[in-house]
């Protein structure tokens, strides 16, 4: 089955980097996407690796992709209160039906 | 402008009640997703459509209902065998398939009255 952990809860200070984690427990997984939610708003789609990569990068946001280890990181350079939400990792099986399987959401509290 | 419209922002329901939550997309998907939201449990997947006339129970299908007579829409009915309403609820589609990403609406935000 799969099955997609993260922490539920990160605290940084504006201009330091973060670092959110997520660990998957599907290898035939293919596409792995991060998702942003700001309060009282739907998910906005920010990301997403190919299995067959490493890394991603896009602006401030880093994509680090772990297949061995089963562990995607999303890092974000110069954290801003605006990046202050919710995120979520998701994953989409190979095979089968494409339902992507989200972990529960990483609340990101940027203070000055 | 495309994309998603869930209606209304906020609803709420009485004992005993069926409430019906709206999604609509112009983004001519084929696939279309309730998500079910409660703090700290991230997302549940209620039902989804792949095609017009067709949909699939998701992890929590019970008390709930849906229909998918237009690509465009895919209301959901919150029924009153629905125990535990109150919740964030998510609409999202998708052009399906394996390259598929998901766009999300605003979302609707119930409570039992």
């Amino acid at each position: 089955g799969e099955d997609v952990e993260q922490s539920l809860f990160l605290s940084v200070r504006e201009g330091d980097s973060s670092v959110i984690n997520c660990t998957y427990t599907d290898s035939s997984s293919t596409y792995l996407y991060w998702y942003k939610q700001e309060p009282g708003a739907g998910l906005q789609l920010l990301t997403y690796i190919f299995s067959n990569m490493d890394m991603k990068q896009d602006q401030r946001l880093t994509v680090l992709l772990n297949k061995k280890d089963k562990h995607l990181s999303l890092r974000i350079a110069d954290t801003q209160t605006g990046d202050s939400a919710i995120y979520f990792c998701a994953e989409r099986q190979s095979g089968g039906s494409y339902i992507p399987t989200f972990g529960r959401g990483t609340s990101l509290i940027v203070h000055p | 402008d495309g994309g998603i419209t869930q209606s209304p922002k906020y609803l709420f329901r009485k004992e005993g009640q069926n409430v019906t939550l709206s999604c609509e997309q112009n983004l001519n998907h084929d696939a279309m997703y309730w998500y079910r939201q409660d703090p700290g449990q991230g997302l549940r997947l209620i039902y989804y459509s792949q095609i017009v006339n067709d949909f699939q129970k998701g992890d929590i299908a019970e008390g709930y209902s849906v229909s998918r007579e237009k690509k465009e829409s895919f209301p959901l009915t919150v029924t009153s065998a629905q125990k535990n309403p109150t919740a964030f609820y998510l609409c999202a589609s998708g052009s399906g398939g394996q390259h598929e990403k998901l766009f999300f609406g605003s979302g609707t935000q119930l409570s039992v009255l």
